[in-house]
């Protein structure tokens, strides 16, 4: 079965710097890959996913992903973070071909200092 | 187009009370999903609905809990009677029904629930 480790469960960054959210996942196979943002009162919304092809993901709010098969990462990168940007972040894992069965990390809170 | 909703937004019941959450996912979409954190933990599957039918109920913790969805519209979990280990945020997440191809799943902002 598949399942994500997100190994860092606080960080903190100042505004301006730049941000990396790691991510491990374990499955037999290539899955499919989600990161998803809380902010404080919202629900989950989606930043990315990568289901195959280009292994550098794009995703809204100037996040970005690259999957990288070799060490089961999908970590998440944004350039510059915004104060706006403090939230929780879940990565999750899915198979392909099932709409069941998906597997969240248990998130990493994001604060950013001004 | 609306998102998913759920309500309450918050409950606050005592030990052995009954809870019933309400979740209204995305018009059109025949996937209903409603998964679980519990203290801070990762988020947990409970269960998936496909129109009005359960296709999955694994992670379903115990005959205390109880999911419909009639007509296969709106979705209900109803906690009878709640522990203390029931607390926690509950989220609904709905996707459109693409037979063998996983489609992106949305969320709801969750119901928390504290059991006293």
């Amino acid at each position: 079965a598949q399942s994500v480790t997100q190994p860092d469960i606080h960080i903190t960054v100042s505004e301006g710097a730049s941000l990396e959210l790691r991510c491990n996942y374990s499955y037999g196979a290539t899955p499919y890959l989600f990161w998803y943002v809380q902010s404080p009162g919202q629900g989950l919304q989606l930043l990315l996913k990568y289901f195959s092809g280009d292994t550098l993901v794009q995703g809204i709010k100037g996040f970005e992903a690259e999957f990288k098969r070799s060490q089961s990462s999908f970590n998440l990168r944004k350039p510059s973070v915004h104060w706006s940007d403090a939230a929780e972040y879940f990565c999750a894992v899915g198979a392909p071909h099932n709409n069941n069965d998906m597997r969240f990390g248990a998130g990493t809170r994001l604060t950013v200092k001004p | 187009e609306a998102g998913v909703t759920q309500f309450p937004s918050h409950s606050v019941i005592e030990k052995g009370q009954t809870v019933t959450l309400r979740c209204d996912p995305i018009s059109g979409h025949d996937n209903l999903y409603w998964y679980r954190r519990v203290m801070g933990k990762e988020i947990k599957f409970l269960l998936h609905f496909v129109k009005e039918s359960k296709q999955d109920e694994s992670g379903m913790p115990n005959n205390r809990f109880l999911a419909e969805r009639t007509g296969g519209t709106y979705s209900t979990l109803k906690v009878q009677p709640a522990e203390l280990e029931d607390s926690g945020v509950y989220f609904c997440a709905s996707s459109q029904d693409h037979t063998g191809r996983r489609e992106t799943q949305y969320f709801g902002p969750g119901t928390r629930l504290l059991v006293l």
